[in-house]
């Protein structure tokens, strides 16, 4: 298994460029995230998706698009970028349970470090 | 407002001594926690968890403490091995929600 992995690795836009960071899953999990690490700030919680067609906002979507046409898939948006989006993406899946809400431990993508000038 | 909070940005500690990490929460509503750890250029990891229903949870050299009173929870290392310096997270579920909340990081320096 690949687990979750990410691309690019790296990533430099100008103010105003979009582009669409990638990640992908290979163990079938129902529940996909998109994390944001800034310095001093921790990761915080971008968009989620529990399954194909569901998707919806986490703390901070402002800016971002998402969307779940497969389980494997979870593209990630930009539309315009702006130099606050300068950071550390992280993409991260885990199973449900069969009680609401996920508790499950999460496995995490190597990560995507995008600047924007 | 951060609901989970880290107050310590680092922690340095002697091989073989014991590192305690710290954590605090102000949303009441949580009932599931977890630890992360964090390589540079790598994704977290998953560490230990610890649901409200326990106040303690061991898995080898890593326990868990929850205080609910408190609303207070730490990790223990012991003993610390300099394998272990990394980034640690705390992060917080809790009212059936999809929404994990993170902490901002306490970075273990263990020094051989």
């Amino acid at each position: 298994n690949a687990g979750v992995t990410q691309t690019p690795k790296f990533q430099v836009l100008k103010t105003g460029q979009s582009m669409t960071l990638q990640c992908a899953q290979d163990m079938n999990h129902e529940y996909m995230s998109w994390y944001r690490q800034d310095p001093g700030m921790g990761l915080r919680l971008i968009h989620y998706s529990v399954g194909a067609g569901i998707t919806d906002q986490g703390e901070v979507p402002n800016g971002y698009n998402v969307s779940r046409s497969t389980t494997e898939d979870f593209p990630l948006r930009l539309l315009s970028a702006a130099p606050s989006q300068t950071s550390v993406y992280f993409c991260a899946s885990s199973s449900l349970g069969l009680a609401g809400g996920n508790y499950n431990e999460q496995f995490f993508g190597p990560g995507t470090r995008l600047t924007v000038l | 407002d951060q609901q989970v909070k880290q107050n310590s940005p680092s922690l340095s500690v002697q091989e073989g001594r014991i590192s305690i990490l710290n954590c605090d929460y102000t949303n009441s509503m949580f009932d599931y926690f977890l630890w992360y750890k964090k390589y540079p250029a790598e994704g977290p990891t998953f560490l230990i968890s610890i649901s409200s229903i326990k106040d303690k949870n061991e898995d080898g050299r890593f326990t868990v403490f929850l205080n609910k009173s408190a609303k207070h929870l730490s990790l223990h290392i012991v003993p610390s091995q300099p394998g272990d310096s990394a980034v640690y997270f705390c992060a917080a579920i809790g009212d059936s929600s999809y929404k994990l909340i993170f902490g901002s990081g306490t970075r273990l320096l263990v020094r051989p």
